[in-house]
């Protein structure tokens, strides 16, 4: 199985400031996806960014972006100019290369951010 | 329209009862998903639907009940629930092949076993 870890449980961040959450993951296959959700406290889970495998080019969207070090198995996510509405629970999510039957996503932990004024 | 609807958004049950979980959605998606979410942990994978038919059921106790009974909706049945079973039942949709993969999920049903 295909195992995602995010050492941080909490991470703090101030406004304006720029915050980097950690992810690691553990595989054998050379073609998968990784994402990051968020999920906001007692709100609906949303697409952060994502980022296919088989792309060297790190994948950005507005204020996040990520690093994807595909030998190192890590795919970091940085936060820019911070915002109060980034407050959530992060989570790291792994899936295998699309199937004709749905996919499975293997999440990490979670981290928690905090962003203060 | 990126929306999934769940319905209902709580739910207070007790052991005994028999009671659904409505999901739905109109992106034109062939895979459904329902997860299981503990406070302050990951969502859970319990069961896929791809073109109606259950496609991963991740050992689920047969007190919890998938139906899909069209490509729009996704429904959890349940009966004889125990209180560890309390949690935020999540439901998600997406793509199967070709297009944005990505797994759209809804507001969740929160979910009280008495």
């Amino acid at each position: 199985a295909q195992t995602v870890t995010q050492s941080q449980p909490e991470m703090s961040v101030q406004e304006a400031e720029t915050v980097t959450l950690s992810c690691t993951y553990d595989t054998s296959e050379s073609d998968y996806y990784l994402f990051w959700y968020k999920q906001p406290p007692s709100r609906q889970m949303i697409l952060v960014i994502r980022q296919e495998a088989y792309k060297q080019q790190n994948a950005t969207e507005n204020r996040f972006s990520v690093n994807f070090q595909k030998a190192a198995k890590s795919f970091s996510l940085k936060i820019s100019d911070s915002q109060l509405g980034d407050a959530a629970m992060y989570f790291c999510a792994y899936r295998r290369e699309p199937s004709n039957s749905g996919y499975a996503l293997n999440f990490g932990k979670g981290t928690s951010l905090l962003v203060t004024p | 329209d990126t929306e999934v609807t769940q319905t209902p958004k709580h739910l207070v049950m007790g052991m005994t009862n028999k009671k659904s979980l409505k999901c739905e959605q109109h992106m034109g998606h062939r895979a459904m998903y329902w997860y299981k979410q503990k406070a302050k942990k990951p969502p859970e994978l319990m069961f896929v639907y791809s073109y109606e038919k259950l496609s991963i059921n991740e050992s689920v106790p047969s007190r919890f009940s998938p139906e899909c009974p069209n490509s729009s909706l996704l429904n959890l049945h349940l009966h004889a629930l125990q209180p560890e079973d309390s949690a935020l039942y999540l439901c998600a949709s997406s793509a199967i092949a070709g297009g944005t993969d990505t797994q759209y999920f809804g507001p969740g049903t929160r979910l009280t076993v008495l």
